[in-house]
């Protein structure tokens, strides 16, 4: 079976621009969460959705927005770049929310903003 | 600020030898968790401790959790190169939804033949 895919593995993008990542969580899996990891740190929780809604949001701008598709894939929006916002975005699936399991990492995408 | 903190935050050892690394975190905890991560790629999940587990073993993998301490520890046992990576500790903390992970800054550890 597939794991969680992301797209585009790289990205390069200039200050002030627009990006949009994608998601596909593992076959079954209802719920998509996003995760900011800048280098050297651990990475930073951004969303969370499940069954197409949003359920937890993490401390991060208004330019940072997602959406959960009727088949689970999930995109993930950053308007107006900053250069800090230069990071390893990684999704994660998991098969519920608000239950503990484990989540399932996808590769990332790795973002340079110039 | 990052819930968890590992300790310390690079171990270099050698083939056959175990290594052991700590996390602490500050608030209490639904389940803590482990995972791997190699050269900037996607986190690879090792093992989840609910709060009310003390130990619980995977392979080579051990981990415990003090919840009175607030601490976690991660053993592995019998290093293998392969190992080598950074190890990151992950607090379930949400009161309303599970799933929203806090990382801690990761140990990163080197394993030489």
């Amino acid at each position: 079976d597939a794991g969680v895919t992301q797209s585009p593995t790289h990205l390069i993008k200039t200050r002030g621009q627009q990006v949009t990542l994608r998601c596909s969580p593992i076959s079954g899996h209802k719920s998509v969460s996003w995760y900011q990891q800048v280098l050297g740190q651990g990475p930073q929780f951004i969303f969370q959705y499940y069954e197409k809604e949003e359920r937890g949001r993490g401390n991060f701008p208004d330019r940072f927005s997602a959406r959960q598709f009727p088949n689970y894939s999930s995109e993930l929006n950053v308007n107006a770049l900053l250069l800090g916002d230069s990071a390893l975005y990684l999704c994660a699936s998991s098969l519920l929310a608000g239950f503990p399991e484990t989540q399932y990492f996808g590769p990332g995408t790795r973002l340079l903003v110039l | 600020s990052q819930q968890g903190e590992e300790d310390p935050q690079a171990l270099s050892i050698q083939e056959g030898e175990n290594a052991t690394m700590n996390c602490s975190y500050k608030t209490s905890i639904n389940n803590l968790q482990w995972y791997r991560q190699n050269s900037g790629r996607g986190l690879v999940h090792l093992i989840l401790i609910r709060s009310n587990e003390r130990e619980k073993h995977s392979g080579r993998l051990r981990v415990t959790l003090d919840t009175s301490k607030k601490s976690s520890s991660l053993l592995i046992t019998a290093s293998r190169a392969a190992d080598t990576a950074s190890y990151f500790c992950a607090t379930d903390v949400a009161t309303d939804s599970w799933g929203k992970l806090q990382f801690g800054a990761g140990t990163q550890v080197v394993v030489t033949p």
